[in-house]
């Protein structure tokens, strides 16, 4: 399948452990937020949002933190699994969706 | 409900020609944006289009332009290809063209040689 991601910085972890991705946004007027996960060969997929009015929004085994003050944002994730293993991208948008440059995680079983 | 569906999924074309790429939204949804994702990259926004018009560019140059049809289908043209545009392209549709949760196609590899 397609390979994305070669030269991004890795997180590795064990299965069931928690991993936590950072993500440095730059621009302060952005005032919504997306991560998604890119699976070789595929297109992004959403996993979760949060809007600026919030600084935390949970999901289904997953978590984003967004601290304006810093424009810092991250994705928890809890108990992760082998299928977790991805890029993982941060984006943002005033406008138009800007994208960060990714974490590639990998799971160890 | 029918996810974003991208053609051809592989392409080589030779530096200098011209090239095609095409989308078709999901179901419902009136926006389309195209990104281009070079290796160990993340997605970088080539442009966006809604209700048939271009909403918004990003820093790519005139060579690459688009259409959006009736349906919301989606064409990126890229003329006078260049080495550099070998990468992957995103296709994204979405329900609003201020942000909002974008839906991805899995792209087309274009090769240029």
């Amino acid at each position: 399948g397609e390979s994305v991601g070669l030269h991004l910085p890795t997180l590795s972890v064990q299965e069931g452990d928690n991993s936590i991705i950072n993500c440095a946004y730059s621009n302060s007027a952005s005032d919504y937020f997306i991560w998604y996960k890119q699976e070789s060969g595929k297109g992004p997929q959403f996993i979760i949002d949060i809007r600026s009015n919030m600084d935390k929004r949970q999901g289904q085994r997953v978590t984003v933190l967004l601290n304006k003050t810093v424009k810092h944002l991250s994705l928890q994730i809890a108990a992760t699994q082998p299928g977790d293993s991805a890029v993982y991208f941060c984006a943002e948008t005033p406008n138009d969706m800007r994208f960060g440059a990714g974490t590639r995680l990998t799971v160890k079983p | 409900e029918t996810g974003v569906t991208q053609s051809p999924t592989h392409l080589i074309k030779t530096r200098g020609q011209q090239v095609t790429l095409r989308c078709s939204s999901q179901s419902g949804h009136n926006t389309v944006s195209w990104y281009q994702q070079a290796l160990g990259q993340g997605p970088q926004f080539i442009f966006q289009y809604y209700r048939e018009e271009e909403n918004g560019r990003g820093n790519f140059p005139p060579r690459f332009s688009g259409l959006q049809f009736p349906n919301y289908s989606s064409e990126l043209n890229v003329n006078a290809l260049e080495l550099d545009d070998s990468a992957l392209y995103l296709c994204a549709s979405s329900l609003e063209y201020r942000g909002g949760v974008h839906t991805f196609g899995s792209g087309t590899r274009l090769t240029v040689v």
